[in-house]
């Protein structure tokens, strides 16, 4: 079965360090991944998605995402974090019927 | 352009109570979702539509039940609430469910069961 993990609920950093949110997956075939972003009360946005191709994806707001098809990872990074990217990041992907499989979720908080 | 929409924001019910969340989208997509959101859990599937008309069950669609009279609206019902059915509810749409599609989120609906 499809399958995504989020092993982090909160990660922490500081304004203008690198960020890391990691995601791992488990899919029979080939992986389509994304990655959304939710703003306090606010619906989930897409950030990006890798369908095939260059193992870095380039997406919204500076963010980016690694495909390690070795290590079944798609992690999501940004070089230089900002007090504003704090939210609730979900990596999701889709099953065979299409659908999409939500992890559990991490909790980034970017301080000044 | 108002993308995918929810009404109501908020409710309170009582057990037993009954309501209906309504989602509506102005892209023409064919596929849409509901999904409800608990904390530590993510997003689970409700139900969803391929199109008008159509329905299927998802990941938990226990005590929900759904409706796609017209391509725009998808309709969620809580015949009976529960305690349980506390969350918030996310509606979504895309064009279809191909290989990458994006899904276009509402906002959100918060139900509080008592």
């Amino acid at each position: 079965a499809q399958s995504v993990a989020q092993p982090e609920d909160q990660v922490n950093v500081a304004e203008g360090n690198p960020l890391t949110v990691k995601c791992t997956y488990s899919v029979s075939g080939n992986p389509y991944l994304f990655w959304y972003v939710q703003y306090p009360n606010r619906g989930l946005q897409f950030l990006l998605k890798y369908i095939t191709g260059d193992n870095l994806v380039k997406g919204s707001y500076g963010f980016e995402a690694e495909f390690n098809k070795s290590q079944t990872s798609f992690h999501l990074k940004k070089p230089s974090a900002l007090v504003s990217d704090s939210a609730l990041y979900f990596c999701a992907v889709r099953d065979l019927g299409g659908k999409l499989i939500f992890g559990q979720g991490t909790e980034l908080s970017v301080k000044p | 352009n108002a993308g995918v929409t929810q009404t109501p924001k908020f409710r309170v019910l009582k057990t037993g109570q009954s309501m209906t969340l309504l989602c509506a989208q102005d892209m023409n997509h064919e596929y849409m979702y509901w999904y409800r959101q608990d904390p530590g859990m993510g997003l689970r599937l409700i139900h969803y539509s391929v199109g008008e008309g159509t329905t299927a069950k998802g990941e938990v669609p226990d005590g929900y039940n759904v409706s796609r009279l017209k391509k725009q609206n998808f309709l969620l019902g809580l015949e009976s609430a529960a305690p349980s059915q506390t969350s918030v509810y996310f509606c979504a749409s895309s064009y279809f469910s191909g290989s990458a599609e994006t899904q276009y989120f509402g906002p959100g609906t918060r139900l509080l069961v008592l």
